[in-house]
């Protein structure tokens, strides 16, 4: 058990709709990094949060945001879904703002776009 | 170019074998160096860290860094059904954040 923990495991939604993803950090953890996994992408990186504040952009759609609230839990935000946006999303933490790269991971969010 | 580039397999061993799972990566930036394992249905866990070239082993793996020809190599001795997983690289360099390999499947039967 990695510590940080994502909610809900799995979704299914229609074309068009919005949802969000939840995430606790493991205690301590003061960055949230969001992930996409996808079969043809692999492990993309999204966005990244630092004590409530934005630290690092990747390939974040403008149809999604994120943000990470003052007890350090993180929503990200998926609207105007599409069937393209069907995937893994992982959330993982770090003690740090910049540290050498070793994340814990929670168990994912299986999104479903029909 | 992908900056990380890594053979998806699927990698099929029987129980025993050595297996070697490799990375290449491009921007000579990159200086630390991970191997994640990712077992169906979760997510990636550290499996291994360095920062500079060499071997690095704990247990029955090892992980090796060539910076000079940007290649990085996961050991695994005796390898085990259990390993039967998904193997990520990761590196990363000067914004921290890791860039992940898409993962070898590997298959270890008895």
């Amino acid at each position: 058990d990695s510590g940080v923990t994502q909610t809900p495991k799995h979704l299914i939604t229609a074309t068009g709709q919005r949802v969000t993803l939840r995430c606790s950090p493991r205690s301590g953890d003061l960055s949230v990094y969001w992930y996409q996994q996808s079969l043809d992408q692999g492990l993309q990186f999204l966005i990244q949060y630092y004590n409530g504040e934005e630290r690092a952009k990747g390939n974040i759609l403008e149809r999604f945001s994120a943000q990470q609230f003052p007890d350090l839990h993180s929503e990200l935000n998926l609207s105007s879904l599409e069937l393209g946006d069907s995937a893994l999303y992982f959330c993982a933490s770090s003690l740090g703002e910049r540290g050498t790269g070793e994340l814990f991971f929670g168990e994912g969010s299986r999104l479903t776009v029909l | 170019q992908k900056e990380v580039e890594q053979d998806p397999g699927p990698l099929s061993v029987p129980e025993g074998a050595i297996v070697s799972l490799n990375c290449t990566y491009s921007n000579s930036v990159f200086q630390y160096f991970m191997w994640y394992r990712q077992y169906s249905r979760k997510g990636p866990e550290l499996l291994m860290y360095t920062y500079s070239s060499g071997n690095k082993e704990d247990g029955r793996f090892t992980a090796q860094v060539d910076k000079s020809s940007k290649y990085i190599s996961l050991f695994i001795r005796d390898s085990q059904p259990s390993d039967s997983a998904t193997y990520l690289c990761a590196i990363s360099g000067g914004s921290y954040i890791p860039t992940f390999g898409r993962g070898t499947s590997l298959i270890v039967h008895p």
